[in-house]
Protein backbone atom coordinates (compact mmCIF):
# COMPACT_ATOMS: atom_id res chain seq x y z
CA UNK A 1 0.00 0.00 0.00
CA UNK A 2 1.46 3.43 -1.12
CA UNK A 3 0.91 5.97 1.67
CA UNK A 4 2.19 8.78 -0.22
CA UNK A 5 0.47 9.59 -3.89
CA UNK A 6 2.37 11.77 -6.63
CA UNK A 7 0.52 12.83 -9.71
CA UNK A 8 1.66 13.02 -11.90
CA UNK A 9 3.54 9.89 -12.37
CA UNK A 10 5.37 11.31 -15.85
CA UNK A 11 5.70 14.92 -17.09
CA UNK A 12 6.97 15.97 -20.25
CA UNK A 13 7.20 19.91 -21.06
CA UNK A 14 9.25 22.23 -22.89
CA UNK A 15 11.51 24.63 -21.57
CA UNK A 16 10.12 27.66 -20.21
CA UNK A 17 7.19 26.10 -18.95
CA UNK A 18 5.87 25.89 -15.47
CA UNK A 19 4.33 22.97 -13.53
CA UNK A 20 2.97 21.69 -10.47
CA UNK A 21 3.76 17.99 -9.13
CA UNK A 22 1.53 17.00 -6.15
CA UNK A 23 1.52 14.58 -2.88
CA UNK A 24 -1.07 13.69 -1.32
CA UNK A 25 -1.95 11.09 1.75
CA UNK A 26 -4.66 10.61 4.14
CA UNK A 27 -2.25 10.21 6.95
CA UNK A 28 -0.40 13.17 8.95
CA UNK A 29 3.37 13.75 8.72
CA UNK A 30 5.29 15.45 11.23
CA UNK A 31 7.56 16.75 8.24
CA UNK A 32 7.64 16.48 4.62
CA UNK A 33 10.73 15.94 2.44
CA UNK A 34 11.36 17.12 -1.33
CA UNK A 35 14.20 15.10 -2.88
CA UNK A 36 15.53 15.10 -7.04
CA UNK A 37 17.12 11.66 -8.08
CA UNK A 38 18.88 11.67 -11.52
CA UNK A 39 19.55 8.27 -13.23
CA UNK A 40 22.02 5.94 -11.40
CA UNK A 41 22.11 8.09 -8.49
CA UNK A 42 20.65 8.77 -4.92
CA UNK A 43 17.96 11.01 -3.94
CA UNK A 44 19.57 14.41 -3.29
CA UNK A 45 17.65 16.25 -0.27
CA UNK A 46 15.66 19.70 -2.06
CA UNK A 47 13.26 20.84 1.31
CA UNK A 48 11.70 20.19 4.29
CA UNK A 49 8.22 21.76 5.25
CA UNK A 50 7.14 20.90 8.72
CA UNK A 51 4.59 23.62 9.49
CA UNK A 52 0.76 22.88 7.82
CA UNK A 53 0.42 25.85 5.75
CA UNK A 54 4.04 26.54 5.20
CA UNK A 55 5.36 27.89 1.87
CA UNK A 56 9.27 27.53 0.57
CA UNK A 57 11.18 28.74 -2.34
CA UNK A 58 14.00 27.76 -3.67
CA UNK A 59 14.89 29.64 -6.76
CA UNK A 60 12.17 29.02 -8.99
CA UNK A 61 10.76 26.01 -6.71
CA UNK A 62 8.03 26.37 -4.62
CA UNK A 63 6.91 24.21 -1.93
CA UNK A 64 4.18 24.21 0.04
CA UNK A 65 2.86 21.89 2.95
CA UNK A 66 -0.92 20.89 3.33
CA UNK A 67 -2.94 22.86 6.36
CA UNK A 68 -3.35 19.29 7.33
CA UNK A 69 0.49 18.10 7.31
CA UNK A 70 -1.30 15.43 4.63
CA UNK A 71 -0.48 16.56 1.46
CA UNK A 72 2.31 19.04 -0.61
CA UNK A 73 2.77 20.49 -3.53
CA UNK A 74 6.30 21.53 -6.06
CA UNK A 75 5.32 24.17 -8.30
CA UNK A 76 8.12 25.06 -10.69
CA UNK A 77 8.73 28.60 -12.56
CA UNK A 78 9.86 28.38 -15.84
CA UNK A 79 11.45 24.58 -16.10
CA UNK A 80 14.85 24.02 -17.19
CA UNK A 81 16.08 20.73 -19.15
CA UNK A 82 18.75 20.85 -16.10
CA UNK A 83 15.69 20.51 -13.86
CA UNK A 84 15.05 16.75 -15.91
CA UNK A 85 15.02 14.49 -13.07
CA UNK A 86 12.86 11.87 -10.83
CA UNK A 87 11.22 13.92 -7.82
CA UNK A 88 9.95 11.59 -4.74
CA UNK A 89 8.50 13.50 -1.77
CA UNK A 90 9.12 11.62 1.62
CA UNK A 91 6.84 11.89 4.84
CA UNK A 92 8.08 11.25 8.18
CA UNK A 93 5.74 10.65 11.61
CA UNK A 94 8.97 11.68 14.12
CA UNK A 95 12.93 12.36 14.88
CA UNK A 96 14.12 8.83 14.05
CA UNK A 97 11.90 7.37 11.72
CA UNK A 98 12.04 5.85 8.51
CA UNK A 99 10.82 7.82 5.41
CA UNK A 100 7.99 6.97 3.60
CA UNK A 101 8.11 7.78 -0.22
CA UNK A 102 5.62 8.11 -3.05
CA UNK A 103 6.65 6.72 -6.15
CA UNK A 104 8.15 9.81 -7.61
CA UNK A 105 7.38 11.96 -10.59
CA UNK A 106 9.70 11.78 -13.56
CA UNK A 107 10.14 14.74 -15.35
CA UNK A 108 11.57 15.99 -18.35
CA UNK A 109 12.03 19.49 -19.70
CA UNK A 110 12.62 19.46 -23.35
CA UNK A 111 15.18 22.47 -24.93
CA UNK B 1 32.49 16.74 4.95
CA UNK B 2 32.61 14.01 2.08
CA UNK B 3 28.73 13.20 2.07
CA UNK B 4 27.51 9.50 2.49
CA UNK B 5 29.43 7.01 0.37
CA UNK B 6 28.32 3.30 -0.60
CA UNK B 7 30.57 0.73 -2.25
CA UNK B 8 30.54 -0.64 -4.22
CA UNK B 9 28.68 1.15 -6.95
CA UNK B 10 27.51 -1.74 -8.83
CA UNK B 11 27.20 -5.53 -8.50
CA UNK B 12 26.32 -8.17 -10.63
CA UNK B 13 26.19 -11.77 -9.20
CA UNK B 14 24.50 -15.27 -10.01
CA UNK B 15 21.64 -16.48 -8.53
CA UNK B 16 22.62 -18.40 -5.05
CA UNK B 17 25.29 -16.13 -4.27
CA UNK B 18 25.96 -14.07 -1.28
CA UNK B 19 26.84 -10.45 -1.93
CA UNK B 20 27.87 -7.66 0.66
CA UNK B 21 27.63 -3.89 0.88
CA UNK B 22 28.89 -1.24 2.58
CA UNK B 23 28.20 2.50 3.56
CA UNK B 24 30.01 4.97 5.36
CA UNK B 25 27.56 7.86 6.64
CA UNK B 26 28.22 11.42 6.96
CA UNK B 27 31.16 11.40 10.33
CA UNK B 28 28.52 13.11 13.38
CA UNK B 29 25.57 11.45 11.76
CA UNK B 30 24.85 8.55 13.91
CA UNK B 31 21.21 7.40 12.49
CA UNK B 32 21.67 5.49 9.36
CA UNK B 33 19.13 3.61 7.22
CA UNK B 34 18.98 0.86 4.61
CA UNK B 35 16.15 1.70 1.13
CA UNK B 36 15.99 -0.46 -1.63
CA UNK B 37 14.96 1.10 -4.95
CA UNK B 38 13.39 -0.91 -8.23
CA UNK B 39 13.09 0.73 -11.31
CA UNK B 40 9.65 3.60 -11.13
CA UNK B 41 9.21 3.04 -7.69
CA UNK B 42 10.21 5.33 -4.45
CA UNK B 43 13.01 3.68 -2.35
CA UNK B 44 11.49 1.53 0.13
CA UNK B 45 12.36 0.88 4.01
CA UNK B 46 14.52 -2.42 5.65
CA UNK B 47 16.00 -1.11 8.03
CA UNK B 48 17.51 1.75 10.59
CA UNK B 49 20.28 1.91 13.10
CA UNK B 50 21.17 4.28 16.28
CA UNK B 51 24.40 4.20 16.62
CA UNK B 52 25.19 0.21 16.21
CA UNK B 53 21.40 -0.99 18.01
CA UNK B 54 19.49 -1.57 15.14
CA UNK B 55 16.11 -0.29 16.04
CA UNK B 56 13.89 -1.28 13.44
CA UNK B 57 13.63 -3.89 10.48
CA UNK B 58 10.98 -3.49 7.65
CA UNK B 59 9.10 -7.04 6.87
CA UNK B 60 10.91 -6.79 3.70
CA UNK B 61 13.68 -7.89 5.06
CA UNK B 62 14.31 -11.34 4.85
CA UNK B 63 15.59 -13.74 7.26
CA UNK B 64 18.38 -13.65 3.80
CA UNK B 65 19.12 -10.09 4.64
CA UNK B 66 21.01 -9.19 7.47
CA UNK B 67 22.76 -5.74 8.26
CA UNK B 68 25.08 -4.84 10.84
CA UNK B 69 26.84 -1.54 12.12
CA UNK B 70 29.35 -2.79 14.70
CA UNK B 71 30.88 0.14 15.94
CA UNK B 72 28.26 2.87 15.16
CA UNK B 73 30.23 4.13 12.31
CA UNK B 74 29.89 2.18 9.27
CA UNK B 75 27.24 -0.29 8.15
CA UNK B 76 27.24 -3.13 5.97
CA UNK B 77 24.22 -5.15 4.34
CA UNK B 78 24.21 -9.09 3.14
CA UNK B 79 21.94 -10.59 1.62
CA UNK B 80 22.94 -14.09 1.24
CA UNK B 81 21.55 -16.79 -1.68
CA UNK B 82 20.38 -13.86 -3.68
CA UNK B 83 17.15 -14.36 -5.85
CA UNK B 84 16.56 -12.50 -9.22
CA UNK B 85 13.59 -10.96 -6.93
CA UNK B 86 17.01 -8.95 -5.25
CA UNK B 87 18.21 -6.77 -8.22
CA UNK B 88 17.66 -3.65 -6.90
CA UNK B 89 18.99 -0.36 -5.79
CA UNK B 90 20.22 -0.15 -2.71
CA UNK B 91 20.50 2.51 -0.81
CA UNK B 92 21.89 4.13 2.52
CA UNK B 93 20.94 7.32 4.09
CA UNK B 94 22.16 9.30 7.35
CA UNK B 95 20.61 11.42 9.93
CA UNK B 96 21.88 13.40 12.65
CA UNK B 97 20.42 12.91 16.04
CA UNK B 98 19.73 16.25 16.75
CA UNK B 99 17.85 16.84 13.46
CA UNK B 100 14.01 16.95 14.61
CA UNK B 101 12.96 16.67 11.41
CA UNK B 102 14.88 13.60 10.40
CA UNK B 103 16.72 14.99 7.04
CA UNK B 104 18.23 12.02 5.70
CA UNK B 105 20.81 12.29 3.35
CA UNK B 106 21.67 9.60 0.84
CA UNK B 107 24.58 7.73 -0.73
CA UNK B 108 24.69 7.07 -4.68
CA UNK B 109 23.50 3.83 -3.94
CA UNK B 110 24.72 0.20 -5.49
CA UNK B 111 23.24 -1.44 -8.32
CA UNK B 112 22.84 -5.38 -7.73
CA UNK B 113 21.78 -7.22 -10.46
CA UNK B 114 21.29 -11.11 -9.95
CA UNK B 115 21.54 -12.98 -13.17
Amino acid sequence: TQLLEQSPQFLSIQEGENLTVYCNSSSVFSSLQWYRQEPGEGPVLLVTVVTGGEVKKLKRLTFQFGDARKDSSLHITAAQPGDTGLYLCAGARGSGSRLTFGEGTQLTVNP
Amino acid sequence: DTGVSQNPRHKITKRGQNVTFRCDPISEHNRLYWYRQTLGQGPEFLTYFQNEAQLEKSRLLSDRFSAERPKGSFSTLEIQRTEQGDSAMYLCASSFRGSTYNEQFFGPGTRLTVL
